[in-house]
């Protein structure tokens, strides 16, 4: 069974410091992991996914995220906050034992960020 | 590029009624998946549709029920609301079955409330 853990549903910094939204993977297969922001009453928008190539990932908006298949983890970063960055952020993992590539997703961090 | 369309936004029924959420797949996309937002939580999967069949469905009862066109537009069906139906009912569309290169397209969401 495939799942992720975000290990921080709140996250709190100012603008202008760095960025990290931790999350943790179980798979037993080779994950496929993305990174999904949803800001007030929109849909979710891909910031980036992992998908074997390269264990530094970066994605739109200045994220990134780094694989770490030791630790099972694939926490956000950003070196630098804004203000539009504030919004959900979900880690979701692609079921691969399933044909539809269908998408778990963690519980989600808010973030939140001060002037 | 007309994205993903979801309609009506917001939907208001009451418990035992039936509701019909629509969705307009992005352009040259045939797969469609629905996703339901509870508050406070992360997506989770209802049911995917490829080429007008259902294609692989989660946790989800039988009243949970799905539609693909020939357009691949789609639409989800909900007999006898329960209040614990009230979410965010999201739709994606994606080129493919969900391979890795096939990412999901997200509409704004349906916000379906159960009084």
């Amino acid at each position: 069974a495939q799942s992720v853990t975000q290990l921080d549903s709140h996250v709190s910094v100012s603008e202008g410091t760095p960025v990290l939204l931790r999350c943790n993977y179980s798979s037993s297969y080779s994950p496929s992991l993305f990174w999904y922001v949803q800001h007030p009453n929109k849909g979710l928008q891909l910031l980036l996914k992992y998908t074997s190539a390269a264990t530094l990932v970066k994605g739109i908006n200045g994220f990134e995220a780094e694989f770490k298949k030791s630790e099972t983890s694939f926490h956000l970063t950003k070196p630098s906050a804004h203000m539009s960055d504030a919004a959900e952020y979900f880690c979701v993992v692609s079921d691969r034992s399933s044909n539809t590539g269908k998408l778990i997703f963690g519980q989600g961090t808010t973030l939140q960020v001060k002037p | 590029e007309t994205g993903v369309t979801q309609s009506p936004t917001h939907l208001i029924k009451t418990r035992g009624q039936q509701v019909t959420l629509r969705c307009s797949s992005q352009s040259g996309h045939n797969t469609v998946s629905w996703y339901q937002q509870a508050l406070g939580q992360g997506p989770q999967f209802i049911f995917q549709y490829y080429r007008e069949e259902e294609n692989g469905r989660g946790n989800f009862p039988p009243r949970f029920s799905g539609l693909q066109f020939p357009n691949y537009s789609s639409e989800l069906n909900v007999n006898a609301l329960e209040l614990d139906d009230s979410a965010l009912y999201l739709c994606a569309s994606s080129p493919g079955q969900g391979s890795l290169n096939s990412p999901l397209h997200f509409g704004n969401g349906t916000r379906l409330t159960v009084t």
